[in-house]
């Protein structure tokens, strides 16, 4: 199994539909995070967390919810989706100072018309 | 705030070839650098990293990169280089204010022509 899984690998949905992105990761780490991936524009951070009780807005946050139900799982809400909010999201897990690196989901490829 | 700068969207070099990706940090410490690849549908791929100690480092797929504090550079070098590194390239640094996030460059896609 990989150490982070996002589900749905792809979707395609509807201007004003409530969607949800899920990732969750078996490296038991605390921090966890969700970026958003555009041509162009690198990667850029939506939220992080550092625990479940601790969550944090990153530069792009408006229009995004997240929600972390346990240390393994955070998930990421677009609760009213809008076309541009089209792009390949992608979830990461880090120990506390990032010294290893960030390990990365496979990504969900959102489409939203 | 720290940011990471990428030049050139778009590289371009022949099978064989020499391979530089330049990469520049601005930050008042050095931070820790990654390279990250990411091949055509999948995810990002760890290829090195410096945190500490040696400036040279090595990675995978024979990458290498170079800390140069008195530059705020780490370029990402291959001597020769093979049709399998067609890919997008990320530079990334982690901000050592309180978050310790990790933030990209805009990337680099390589072509490698036969």
């Amino acid at each position: 199994d990989a150490d982070v899984t996002q589900t749905p690998r792809n979707r395609i949905t509807k201007t004003g539909k409530r969607i949800m992105l899920e990732c969750s990761q078996t490296k038991g780490h605390d921090r966890m995070y969700w970026y958003r991936q555009d041509p162009g524009l690198g990667l850029r951070l939506i939220y992080y967390s550092f625990d479940v009780k601790d969550i944090n807005k990153g530069e792009i946050s408006d229009g995004y919810s997240v929600s972390r139900q346990a240390q393994a799982k955070f998930s990421l809400s677009l609760e009213s989706a809008i076309p541009n909010q089209t792009a390949l999201y992608f979830c990461a897990t880090s120990d506390p100072q990032g010294a290893k690196g960030y390990t990365f989901g496979s990504g969900t490829r959102l489409t939203v018309v | 705030a720290q940011s990471v700068t990428q030049l050139g969207s778009h590289v371009s070099v022949s099978e064989g070839a020499l391979v530089l990706l330049r990469c520049n940090y601005s930050s008042s410490v050095p931070p820790y650098l990654f390279w990250y690849v990411q091949y055509p549908n999948q995810g990002l791929q760890l290829l090195l990293k410096y945190t500490t100690g040696a400036t040279l480092v090595k990675g995978i797929n024979g990458f290498e990169a170079e800390f140069k504090k008195s530059e705020t550079s780490f370029h990402l070098t291959k001597p020769s280089a093979h049709m399998s590194d067609a890919a997008e390239y990320f530079c990334a640094a982690i901000s050592f204010d309180s978050s310790y996030k990790l933030i990209f460059g805009s990337g680099t896609r390589l072509l490698v022509r036969p």
